[in-house]
Parts: C-alpha cells; sequence; structure tokens
C-alpha cells in the first residue's frame, strides 16, 4: 500500500489483558513513530525508532508499554495488564529521514477500547 | 501547564470566513512548527510547517510564527465546508535527532453552509 497502515483498526479488550497492536510503516521509510490520542490531551508521544539506533522510548507511560521494530520496518506496540486510561487512539508515523523538513506520515490509527 | 496550549473549540464558521487558528507554547527551544489537519475517525495530515519566525503562504493557508511571543497562528482565507476538521498545531525543538513532535490539543473547526 501506498500509506502508513495500522491494524486492527478497531480492539475492544478486558482489562487485564495483553495487546498487540500493529504499524506497516511506508516502505523506504527510516523513522517510525508511535502516537496515543486521547480525547481532549491531543497527541502524545510514546516512542520512536530510527534506523538501527536505539529507540527514544520517554514517552512510554508505564513499564506495561513496549514497542519493537523488526527488520526496520514493521513495529509492534505492546500493551500489558491493560487498564481502562488505555483506552485511546494509538497513531503510528513514519518518515524517510529525521532531517530538516520531512513530513511525517500518519497511519488511521487504532481506537483501543479496555473494558 | 502545557508545553502547547491550543483552544479546543468548537469553532463554527459561515462558508467564505477568515479563520484564524493559534497556539501558545512555553519551550524557547523549540525551532519548527507544523499545523496538522485531522479529518474525523483519520490520521493527522500535514498541512504547513514553518522554521523559526516568519509568515509562509500556501494556497488559502498562511502560517504564521512569532517566537517572541511564542505565539503560532494558522489563517485559512475562503474557507470551505471541506475545511471542517479538527487543526492541530505540533512544533518540535529540531536538533537533527528525530521528528520528536509536541502537539497541541486541537481545534474543532465547523464550516457552515
Amino acid at each position: 500500500g501506498a500509506g502508513v497502515s495500522q491494524s486492527p483498526s478497531n480492539k475492544v479488550t478486558e482489562k487485564g489483558k495483553d495487546v498487540e497492536l500493529r504499524c506497516d510503516p511506508i516502505s523506504g521509510h527510516t523513522a517510525l513513530y508511535w502516537y496515543r490520542q486521547s480525547l481532549g490531551q491531543g497527541l502524545e508521544f510514546l516512542i520512536y525508532f530510527q534506523g538501527n539506533s536505539a529507540p527514544d522510548k520517554s514517552g512510554l507511560p508505564s513499564d506495561r508499554f513496549s514497542a519493537e521494530r523488526t527488520g526496520g520496518s514493521v513495529s509492534t506496540l505492546t500493551i500489558q495488564r491493560t487498564q481502562q486510561e488505555d483506552s485511546a487512539v494509538y497513531l503510528c508515523a513514519s518518515s524517510p529521514t529525521t532531517g530538516m523538513n520531512t513530513e511525517a506520515f500518519f497511519g488511521q490509527g487504532t481506537r483501543l477500547t479496555v473494558v | 501547564q502545557k508545553e502547547v496550549e491550543q483552544d479546543p473549540g468548537p469553532l463554527s464558521v459561515p462558508e467564505g470566513a477568515i479563520v484564524s487558528l493559534n497556539c501558545t507554547y512555553s519551550n524557547s527551544a523549540f525551532q519548527y512548527f507544523m499545523w496538522y489537519r485531522q479529518y474525523s475517525r483519520k490520521g493527522p495530515e500535514l498541512l504547513m510547517y514553518t522554521y523559526s519566525s516568519g509568515n509562509k503562504e500556501d494556497g488559502r493557508f498562511t502560517a504564521q510564527v512569532d517566537k517572541s511571543s511564542k505565539y503560532i497562528s494558522l489563517f485559512i482565507r475562503d474557507s470551505q465546508p471541506s475545511d471542517s476538521a479538527t487543526y492541530l498545531c505540533a512544533m518540535s525543538p529540531f536538533t537533527g535527532g528525530g521528528n520528536k513532535l509536541t502537539f497541541g490539543t486541537g481545534t474543532q473547526l465547523k464550516v457552515e453552509l
């Protein structure tokens, strides 16, 4: 596909369960970002990957959150022991480089609901 | 206090009106400023970006940055119903290390016929 692809588009899970969210970036893009969007809170930075460098995890809200990026392409965001406050839209973005004037292209997001 | 403040709206204007959307920020290290548009249940899409102070125009859109006041604006001329969306400002203290953007909460805009 031409754009950033995220799956699933919607996920409803029970409190305490683990979930995995997937992001397929645009082919050739070296940088990949995860953001979280809660109602009335804007976009909250979670983590970003750039090539083979160590990821910047400074935005992850707790140790229940982790992410990996395999082969410099697909990324998975994992939330363990989900809580109701984890309910939000999780957005992934990619860009061809981290240089200036580089647009970050966003996916449609995964809407996570923890019940 | 949040690093980036943005009035959430909603803002309702008649078709053809000039729309002014604004953000203030507190981090003087921010150098790179962007406006994203987000339609309901879609991901944000980049509208405009500017580096440092000044104006930038693209069609009906003008982005303005005033670093001395820590204030940025997006103006939309001849607004259309298709402009109805949430507009998010974003900024970064770009240092060559990545596109770690700090976003405002977004302003919901409705352009009415």
